[in-house]
Formats: C-alpha cells, structure tokens, sequence
C-alpha cells in the first residue's frame, strides 16, 4: 500500500533525553514536512525539506533536529532543549512543495514524564 | 503571515441535519485544504480546493479566492462524520507550509 508511516504510535521520554519520531513515505513525494500539535489546536510547523540533503526551519523549530538522507524518510529528534516537548506530532508529504496537496501519516504522540 | 479564521468553533447537530464550516484567511493563497481529524488524531484528506466549488457525496466546498474565505457543507449529517475539521492554507513563499486554522469541533447526535 502506498503512504505515510509514522512510529512509534506512542512515545514516552523522560527528561532530558532525546527521542527520534520515524515517518517514511513510499508515494515518491519529493516534499516532506513535521508538525506538532498540541490539545486543541491547529498543527504547526517544525520543518521541512523540499529535497534530499536540504531541509529549513518552520516556526517552532527550536529543540527539534531534522535529517533527509533519503527521498523516503524524514526523521525528527526531539532534544532535551524542547522546553514543553509532549504533544501530537504529524509527518506529511507532497509531490512538490508549492501549490500541491499534502497527505498526513497517522501521527506519534510523544510524552515526557 | 497569513491568519486563518474558522467558525463556528463548536457544533451540535441532529444526525441528518445540514450544516455549513466557514474558514477565512488574511491573504492570497495557493494551497487551501480542508481535513477531518478523527478520534484516533488521523487528518483524512477532505479537499483540496484553492479556489473553485467540488463535491465528494454528502460534502462539498467553495473557495471564493478573491474574497479570501472557503466553506465546507456537510448534508444529512451522520455520527461518523463528529471530530474536528480543519482548514489550511499555503501562501506564495515557495515552502508548501500549511498554516492551519484551529478547528470546528461537531458532533453528530444519533
């Protein structure tokens, strides 16, 4: 089947420790993105990468650290510096970065006791 | 950047009752989607709608682009359709960045 993976479902850290959130995509899109959502609201930004080798900041990049080795996979780490790390995280993919639909995987939510 | 705007907040209907979800947004955009998130987080793919009118069974939106808002109906509304629907748009920086809005809350009561 083609899509989003994300994993773990669920994550639990304890502080001060960095986690990495898995998202692969089989569909090809050269466009990945990480969002993070927190209880009742919408979703927003942490990074994206319109290619291999290149990724930029979003608007809540601070504590997160990104890679894009490979078309397919986009992992996020969550570093000790993420003041307030427990939330819902969401990976999505499109086919170009501008003006193209983006499809989400099913999300990790990652707490920190 | 761009602000988007969505309303009613919250929402109660009748199972087979009508509705309408008005999203607006403070400038010229490329992209506007509109999901559903369902209880287990999952946002399905409702639209994809930057501008025009579509129509997928009981739903359908209009994006009215030169005045900056997007509506979603929903008709003959069942329980299955509860869970919080978003909007979000991309503007013209060439990032693909959704900014989204914070949501219509509905609950289809049996």
């Amino acid at each position: 089947d083609g899509g989003i993976t994300q994993s773990p479902k669920y994550l639990f850290r304890k502080e001060g420790q960095n986690v990495t959130l898995s998202c692969e995509q089989n569909l090809n899109h050269d466009a990945m993105y990480w969002y993070r959502q927190d209880p009742g609201q919408g979703l927003r930004l942490i990074y994206y990468s319109q290619i291999v080798n290149d990724f930029q900041k979003g608007d809540i990049a601070e504590g997160y650290s990104v890679s894009r080795e490979k078309k397919e996979s986009f992992p996020l780490t969550v570093t000790s510096a993420q003041k307030n790390p427990t939330a819902f995280y969401l990976c999505a993919s499109s086919i170009e970065p501008n003006m193209n639909e983006q499809f989400f995987g099913p999300g990790t939510r990652l707490t920190v006791l | 950047g761009i602000q988007v705007e969505q309303s009613p907040p919250d929402l109660i209907l009748q199972e087979g009752a009508n509705s309408t979800l008005r999203c607006n947004f403070s400038d010229s955009v490329n992209n506007l989607q509109w999901f559903h998130q369902n209880p287990w987080g999952q946002l399905i793919n409702l639209f994809y709608i930057p501008s025009g009118t579509k129509q997928n069974g009981r739903l359908s939106a209009t994006t009215v682009a030169t005045e900056r808002y997007s509506l979603l109906y929903i008709s003959s509304s069942q329980t299955t359709d509860s869970g919080v629907y978003f909007c979000a748009v991309g503007g013209s920086s060439n990032t693909g960045k959704l900014i989204f809005g914070q949501g219509t809350t509905l609950q289809v009561k049996p």
